[in-house]
């Protein structure tokens, strides 16, 4: 059973950048793609972007020019930053396993997620 | 991108009850969609893809149908464990979306 680790940012000022990791234990780091998603406190999930284990990446447009995801496959992680936060980046970010089920990938295995406060 | 409505925002039932809660995509999506379940302080987990297929381990009260557009999520004989926000996502582009959330209470 794989399992998703996420390592907190914490507090963060206006604009600076937003640095996460999820960890992966368990399961194969190949055949998925490896997502970050948002939430703002009690509100709906935001997708930011994905990976997959060679590092080619897809962001959400609405977040493109700020956003990276990176990849270490040495150690089954996979990363976010973020630049220039401001207030309304604030929310918990949920790192994510994306798999293939009938022609279609959905998000199977979520990671605890990361309160990420953006305030000065 | 793809919008994707739910409705009602929240419901109340007892346990035992019957609930539906419907989904709109803004255009056809085949049936290229999932609902999770998020209960509060925790992710959302998993419960079923393809509009009607329910991932291993979920239990057989819940069921999903609908295609193109219209989607519904039911949940028969509820139960203590079901009080949770559900939400609807779309998989047939990026990027993915997901509904606003539908809250069922007691």
């Amino acid at each position: 059973q794989v399992q998703l680790q996420q390592w907190d940012a914490g507090l963060l000022k206006p604009s600076e950048t937003l640095s996460l990791a999820c960890g992966v234990y368990g399961g194969s780091f190949n055949n998925h793609f490896w997502s970050w998603i948002r939430q703002p406190p009690g509100k709906g999930l935001e997708w930011i972007g994905q990976i997959n284990h060679s590092g080619s990446a897809k962001y959400n447009p609405s977040l493109q020019s700020r956003v990276t995801i990176s990849v270490d496959t040495s150690k089954s992680q996979f990363s976010l930053k973020l630049a220039s936060v401001s207030a309304a980046d604030t929310a918990v970010y949920y790192c994510a396993r994306s798999s293939r089920y009938s022609f279609a990938y959905y998000f199977d295995n979520w990671g605890p997620g990361s309160l990420v406060t953006v305030s000065s | 991108d793809i919008q994707m409505t739910q409705s009602p925002s929240s419901v109340s039932a007892s346990i035992g009850d019957r609930v539906t809660i419907s989904c709109r995509a803004s255009q056809g999506i085949n049936t290229w969609l999932a609902w999770y379940q998020q209960k509060p302080g925790k992710a959302p987990e998993f419960l079923i893809y393809a509009g009607s297929r329910l991932q291993s381990g979920v239990p057989t009260r819940f069921s999903g149908s609908g295609s193109g557009t219209d989607f519904t999520l039911t949940i028969t004989n509820v139960q203590p464990e079901d009080y949770a926000t559900y939400f609807c996502q779309q998989a047939d582009s990026l990027p993915p979306t997901f509904g606003q959330g539908t809250k069922l209470e007691i």
